[in-house]
């Protein structure tokens, strides 16, 4: 089946420690993106990727660390610097067609939670 | 002022009830529009997808787009307590990055 798949769903990391959340998509889209939500907030955008080793900080962007290596693969490294890490990411992909992007299609999710 | 502004309920209604979710937006630039349902602890699933104003049907879900009023509605007829999730709007313009709601919590009591 085609999809999304984070891991891990579940997270517990200490103060401190850089932490990678892993994304991978057999949809063969071209855009990844990484959303962090936090209750009341909605999902604010870290980072999103168009092509192969490129990719643009969305609005959190700060304490975070993304690569692209693989059209397939987009993790998401929780840095010590992010102050408050504690929260559920989402990962999603959609393709890129006449420069606009399609609908977003998301993984089941992370939930990091620092101790 | 948030550019997407949703009531995050939650909102409790009877099976068979007819339910209207609703966002307002200030960006006159937004023309997709799009409602996503979120089960607990499950990433998001899109429902709807609509460009610029006007309705779409699928279903017992109808999606109003008023871009006068910048002002988005979401109809489920005859809800289910399967219908029970937390319902996000979303938005873009053209090749601009989806801004998204803060989502609304339904509950559907049997």
């Amino acid at each position: 089946d085609g999809g999304i798949t984070q891991s891990p769903k579940y997270l517990f990391r200490k103060e401190g420690q850089n932490v990678t959340l892993s994304c991978e998509q057999n949809l063969n889209h071209d855009a990844m993106y990484w959303y962090r939500q936090d209750p009341g907030q909605g999902l604010r955008l870290i980072y999103y990727s168009q092509i192969v080793n490129d990719f643009q900080k969305g609005d959190i962007a700060e304490g975070y660390s993304v690569s692209r290596e693989k059209k397939e693969s987009f993790p998401l490294t929780v840095t010590s610097a992010q102050k408050n890490p504690t929260a559920f990411y989402l990962c999603a992909s959609s393709i890129i067609l006449q420069g606009n992007t399609g609908e977003l299609f998301f993984g089941e999710g992370s939930r990091l939670t620092v101790l | 002022q948030k550019e997407v502004e949703q009531d995050p309920g939650p909102l409790s209604v009877p099976e068979g009830a007819i339910v209207s979710l609703n966002c307002t937006y200030s960006n006159s630039a937004f023309q997709y529009f799009m409602w996503y349902r979120q089960y607990s602890r499950k990433g998001p699933e899109l429902l709807m997808y609509t460009y610029s104003s006007g309705n779409k049907e699928d279903g017992r879900f109808t999606a109003q787009v008023d871009k006068s009023s910048k002002y988005i509605s979401l109809f489920i007829r005859d809800s289910q307590p399967s219908d029970s999730a937390t319902y996000l709007c979303a938005m873009r313009g053209g090749y601009q990055k989806v801004t998204f709601g803060t989502g609304t919590k339904l509950q559907v009591i049997p």
